[in-house]
């Protein structure tokens, strides 16, 4: 059964550092999200992207984030200088879209830990 | 902005019990309703949806129920098991078009005791 995976499965970086978060999505779908989760808190949106560019963001997607679709495959997340705040898992999810194709399917996430 | 609510927080069944998590939402425009369990160390698994022109939908142990009026829905397991435990977040969707986010509740942690 096609799954969306995400490497790596732990990250630790100080303060300060760029990290990217790297998401294979499943291969024919369009839709491509970023999720958080705060430990013990509920997922939250950051942010969707669709035909190369984003379709939505959330206000913790701030221009500390980015994303980017660099090949046919890859879906990254990139966070220009992490703050300690940033410290959570984060998930990739893709969805086939198109009318009622609106199942998010999620990946097991990246641990990101900020020292 | 859709906002949804969880209840309860935690949830403990004995095995064979039917446990209930009943969610909320305040958008009535939302028209996609999934539920995801999540266990520790993993991510979200989607287990069952259900969409605003139906009232309920089964999956062998699992049901989902939705009030439209009400703006409220539950998950429904039934004859639950040991592995049924982790957490259950329910999510509306708010938009009528894919690449929109979900908006997820706080979350039910079920345990499920033999």
């Amino acid at each position: 059964e096609p799954e969306v995976t995400q490497t790596p499965s732990h990250q630790v970086t100080q303060m300060g550092q760029e990290v990217i978060l790297r998401c294979v999505p499943i291969s024919n779908h369009l839709y491509f999200y970023w999720y958080r989760q705060i430990l013990g808190q509920k997922v939250e949106f950051l942010v969707s992207f669709y035909n190369n560019e984003i379709s939505e963001k959330s206000e913790i997607f701030d221009d500390q984030f980015s994303v980017e679709r660099p090949d046919g495959s890859n879906f990254t997340l990139k966070i220009r200088s992490t703050k300690l705040e940033d410290s959570a898992m984060y998930f990739c999810a893709s969805s086939s879209g198109g009318g009622y194709s609106r199942e998010q399917y999620f990946g097991p996430g990246t641990r990101l830990t900020v020292t | 902005g859709e906002n949804v609510e969880q209840h309860p927080s935690t949830l403990s069944v004995q095995e064979g019990d039917s446990a209930v998590i009943k969610c909320t939402y305040s958008d009535s425009a939302s028209n996609y309703f999934p539920w995801y369990k999540q266990e520790l160390g993993k991510g979200p698994q989607l287990i069952i949806d259900i969409r605003s022109n139906v009232g309920e939908k089964k999956d062998q142990r699992i049901a989902v129920t939705l009030n439209k009026t009400a703006k409220h829905f539950s998950l429904h397991i039934t004859e639950t098991q040991p592995e049924d435990s982790a957490v259950y977040f329910c999510a509306a969707f708010p938009y009528n078009q894919a690449g929109t986010a979900l908006i997820f509740g706080k979350g039910t942690t079920l345990s499920v005791s033999s």
